[in-house]
């Protein structure tokens, strides 16, 4: 299994709280990413990471923010957390021009807001 | 916006062939296919990917149609273990765009 870690693995929180999800990863992997999934919705991305410092937006990134400082951490950011982001966070790396060009996802955050 | 059409849900008895189908019509001629899965509450897994030749690996095989518009993935021998959310998905290889997951397909193995 890639070396990817999710931290917490569970949180519940209150309505307008900061929120900090940390993904961490000892591939040395380029690409990172965050996606969301919701019952009827499925996975959806809400940023990623190309580089250091290198972030793009995804589908829902609305009310999220994301650092990466170092290659191996990428801390996606409810700045005022709300109910609709209650939801199961999921991380993925890639590697660059790796032999099979996979993502490997990390195995979840549940993230409760009251 | 979804590039692929699966099935909402299939069944297949355990031990049997599980036969997942895929439609990509508007596929390019760079984009691969994927196949990655989701068992309850974990992470997505990759199963295999694609260009236009069949591949096979440990897990599963991929069968791609000649005009390239539609793919079938294969679990030769499914078991309970296989009772998952199959996502097909295509993309360009190693390029900066992310996997976009559809709705996919849940497969049921039945004993």
């Amino acid at each position: 299994d890639a070396g990817i870690t999710q931290s917490p693995r569970h949180k519940v929180t209150e309505t307008g709280t900061p929120v900090t999800l940390r993904c961490h990863q000892t591939e040395n992997h380029r690409y990172m990413y965050w996606y969301r999934q919701d019952p009827g919705h499925g996975l959806r991305l809400i940023h990623y990471s190309y580089g250091v410092k290198d972030t793009d937006k995804g589908e829902v990134s609305d009310g999220y923010s994301v650092s990466r400082s170092k290659t191996e951490d990428f801390l996606l950011t409810l700045e005022s957390a709300t109910s609709s982001q209650t939801s199961v966070y999921f991380c993925a790396i890639r590697g660059d021009l790796s032999s099979t060009d996979t993502q490997y996802f990390g195995p979840g955050t549940r993230l409760t807001v009251l | 916006d979804a590039k692929t059409t699966q099935p909402p849900s299939m069944d297949c008895a355990e031990g049997r062939a599980a036969n997942l189908p895929c439609n990509h019509s508007t596929i390019s001629g760079n984009e691969y296919v994927y196949w990655y899965r989701q068992i309850h509450s974990q992470g997505p897994q990759y199963i295999i990917h694609g260009l236009k030749n069949n591949e096979t690996n440990e897990m599963a095989s991929l069968i791609i149609t000649e005009d390239r518009k539609s793919s079938t993935l294969i679990l030769p021998h499914a078991t309970l273990r296989d009772t998952a959310v199959y996502y097909c998905i295509v993309r360009a290889f190693s390029g900066n765009t992310p996997l976009v997951f559809g709705k996919g397909t849940r497969l049921s193995v039945i004993a």
